[in-house]
């Protein structure tokens, strides 16, 4: 069945660094779309990228999705301790349910 | 905004005893969802919902479960007879409708343990 495969698995970053997780599909894609888990809270959906070579913009994160759509990547620029969290990304492949990678922590020292 | 609700927030059950989870959708949507997501581990989907009937389930969703929706608003994941493994958040999601582009909104979820 369709894998998604995310890493890092965790990242411990100074504030005001960056932070890049990347997402790997073992099939194509017709979509993608990142969550973020604050420590004790629930799934938090952020955005939705759709076409092939997509990039996409909120604030201090770039969202993109490979030209191949089988990868995709969350960068966030200087990050802040409100970054802190879990980050999925979760695909759609066909006809198949969403199907989440299995996240990256990033914690974030001040 | 409208919410995703889910109660009760934790449940703890003896091994063996069956379980109702219990959400409120968010009224206009028509497709619901229940994933579980172990402690530290990703979230895995269970089961979709539309229409009053199961629209897709995993590997995950075998006979010891199972959902209905018993009036307009509630949507309800039930374990037949629970397992120490079922010990996991349960979390409820709905989105307006099915397909690749319509994000999911997720209730704050249920703490199930199993002792």
């Amino acid at each position: 069945g369709q894998q998604v495969m995310q890493i890092p698995q965790y990242q411990h970053v100074q504030e005001g660094e960056d932070f890049t997780t990347y997402c790997n599909s073992s099939t194509t894609l017709s979509n993608i779309q990142w969550y973020k888990q604050r420590p004790g809270g629930h799934p938090v959906f952020l955005i939705q990228l759709v076409k092939s070579g997509e990039v996409k913009k909120q604030k201090r994160l770039t969202f993109q999705f490979g030209e191949a759509k089988k990868n995709s990547s969350l960068h966030i620029t200087a990050t802040q301790t409100t970054d802190v969290g879990t980050y999925f990304c979760a695909g759609y492949s066909g006809n198949t349910p969403l199907v989440f990678g299995k996240g990256t922590r990033l914690s974030v020292i001040a | 905004e409208p919410e995703v609700t889910q109660t009760p927030s934790h449940q703890v059950t003896q091994m063996g005893q069956e379980v109702i989870l219990r959400c409120v959708p968010i009224s206009n949507h028509l497709y619901f969802y229940w994933y579980r997501q172990i402690l530290g581990q990703k979230v895995e989907f269970l089961v979709s919902f539309y229409n009053n009937e199961i629209s897709e389930k995993s590997e995950i969703f075998d006979d010891q479960f199972s959902v209905e929706r018993p009036d307009g608003s509630n949507f309800t994941l039930k374990i037949r007879s629970t397992k120490l493994e079922d010990s996991a958040m349960y979390f409820c999601a709905s989105s307006q409708d099915r397909g690749s582009n319509q994000p999911q909104h997720f209730g704050d979820g249920t703490r199930l343990s199993i002792l």
